[in-house]
């Protein structure tokens, strides 16, 4: 079955910059179609997508977001890295990697696999 | 970027009445050339990630019960639940794939 499963840092320091690592199982990221992305979710929010990364390594950012965030993948680890710049208090939040779903596979697609998140907290 | 609204903020129904949930995009998320509307319903239960309930505005993800259901078109969308359940009680969140991603405000479900 696929799996997902967030890690990296609880604290980080205002302009630090964020790197998180999802590690999953059940697929492979150089599979067609196939794509992992990260969603963030400010506590008591709504959640926000930031990126994604496709199996052919072609990446989508959000605009807002876009000159911050770098997404990579490693196929051999099964991991998938998103790494955030310039940390602010307001980036505080719990921090998902999903698995892109196969059927509604058109442009960003949906997310029907989620890690459990991580909760990064941004505090000097 | 697409904005998403929904309504109600929250609402509260009786076990075994119905729920209905709008969404609302700033643009039409209506792909002319396939004829599908980009638009997916998540569900999150307090401490638990989203769950995907619906995608292409109206098909329900293998394993999601059949009360669950979606409609809508173009920028106007409805995610009902015809007879509500104790553990429907979640937040509901709806997004759109038509240009990047985006997710609603969500709207939280709740007994009456």
């Amino acid at each position: 079955q696929i799996t997902l499963k967030e890690s990296g840092p609880t604290l980080v320091k205002p302009t630090q910059t964020l790197t998180l690592t999802c590690t999953f199982s059940g697929f492979s990221l150089s599979t067609s179609g196939v794509g992992v992305g990260w969603i963030r979710q400010p506590p008591g929010k709504a959640l926000e997508w930031l990126a994604l990364i496709y199996w052919n390594d072609d990446k989508r950012y959000s605009p807002s977001l876009k000159s911050r965030l770098t997404i990579t993948k490693d196929t051999s680890k099964n991991q998938v890295v998103l790494t955030m710049t310039n940390m602010d208090p307001v980036d505080t939040a719990t921090y998902y990697c999903a698995h892109r779903q196969g059927i509604a596979a058109a442009g960003i697609g949906v997310f029907d696999y989620w890690g459990q998140g991580t909760l990064v907290t941004v505090s000097s | 970027d697409i904005v998403m609204t929904q309504s109600p903020d929250s609402l509260a129904v009786s076990l075994g009445e119905r729920a209905t949930i709008n969404c609302k995009s700033s643009q039409s998320v209506l792909y002319s050339s396939n004829n599908k509307n980009y638009l997916a319903w998540y569900q999150q239960k307090p401490g638990q990630p989203p769950k995907l309930l619906i995608y292409w505005a109206s098909t329900r993800e293998s394993g999601v019960p059949d009360r669950f259901s979606g409609s809508g078109s173009g920028t106007d969308f409805t995610l009902t639940i015809s007879s509500l359940q104790a553990e429907d009680v979640a937040v509901y969140y709806c997004q759109q794939y038509y240009s990047t991603a985006t997710f609603g405000p969500g709207t939280k479900v709740d007994i009456k």
